[in-house]
């Protein structure tokens, strides 16, 4: 079975600041990967997906893919208290499932 | 605009009482899944469907059932429910590289 680590929080950053978020995963023939915000109470939303080793920069947003180290991050520049959020990690497959990690919670502090 | 609609979205009920939970997407997805969110143990997968009459357990399927008679809705049965059900339910559309997730039925059970 698929597993997914994302380091475990809370984070909490000051405003301005970069947030690191992490996740490791065990499957090597994952083939794609997605970082969701999800706010208290609703449901998450997409943030990024990245398919190739290296770096994709949306925004204040970089999503880090090392498929050989089997982990992806997600970094968020000058960081807003509106970025206070659990941040979810999934994985797709060959098939079109997603398996998610448990969330980092990240707090932004003004 | 694209949109996944869940109903009811809050809903308590009574042990053994059979309940319905309702999902309906407009954007012509074939791949729809029903997850639970319990805190500390992230998103788990109920059921999904590849398309219409096609249907599979996923990672927690105990307790529930499904069905997929049309594209566009897979309800979501909890033919005897118990308090172990208790949760946040969401349903998901996905098409290649996004998926959409409804805004969440927040169920108890007593």
């Amino acid at each position: 079975q698929k597993e997914v680590e994302q380091n475990s929080g809370p984070l909490s950053v000051p405003e301005g600041a970069i947030a690191s978020l992490n996740c490791t995963y065990s499957d090597r023939g994952s083939q794609s990967f997605f970082w969701y915000r999800q706010y208290s109470g609703k449901s998450p939303e997409l943030i990024m997906f990245i398919y190739s080793n290296g770096d994709k920069e949306d925004g204040r947003f970089t999503a880090q893919l090392n498929k050989a180290s089997q982990y992806v991050s997600l970094l968020i520049r000058d960081s807003q208290p509106s970025d206070s959020a659990t941040y979810l990690c999934a994985l797709g497959g060959s098939n079109y499932k997603l398996t998610f990690g448990k969330g980092t919670l990240l707090t932004v502090n003004p | 605009e694209a949109q996944v609609t869940q109903n009811p979205r809050y809903l308590i009920t009574v042990t053994g009482k059979k309940l319905t939970v309702t999902c309906s997407q407009n954007m012509n997805h074939e791949y729809m899944s029903w997850y639970r969110q319990d805190p500390g143990l992230g998103l788990r997968q109920i059921y999904y469907s590849m398309n219409v009459e096609v249907t599979d357990k996923g990672d927690v399927p105990e307790g529930y059932k499904v069905s997929r008679k049309e594209k566009r809705n897979f309800p979501l049965i909890l033919e005897s429910p118990s308090p172990n059900q208790t949760s946040l339910y969401f349903c998901a559309s996905r098409s290649q590289v996004t998926q959409y997730f409804g805004p969440g039925t927040r169920l108890l059970v007593l």
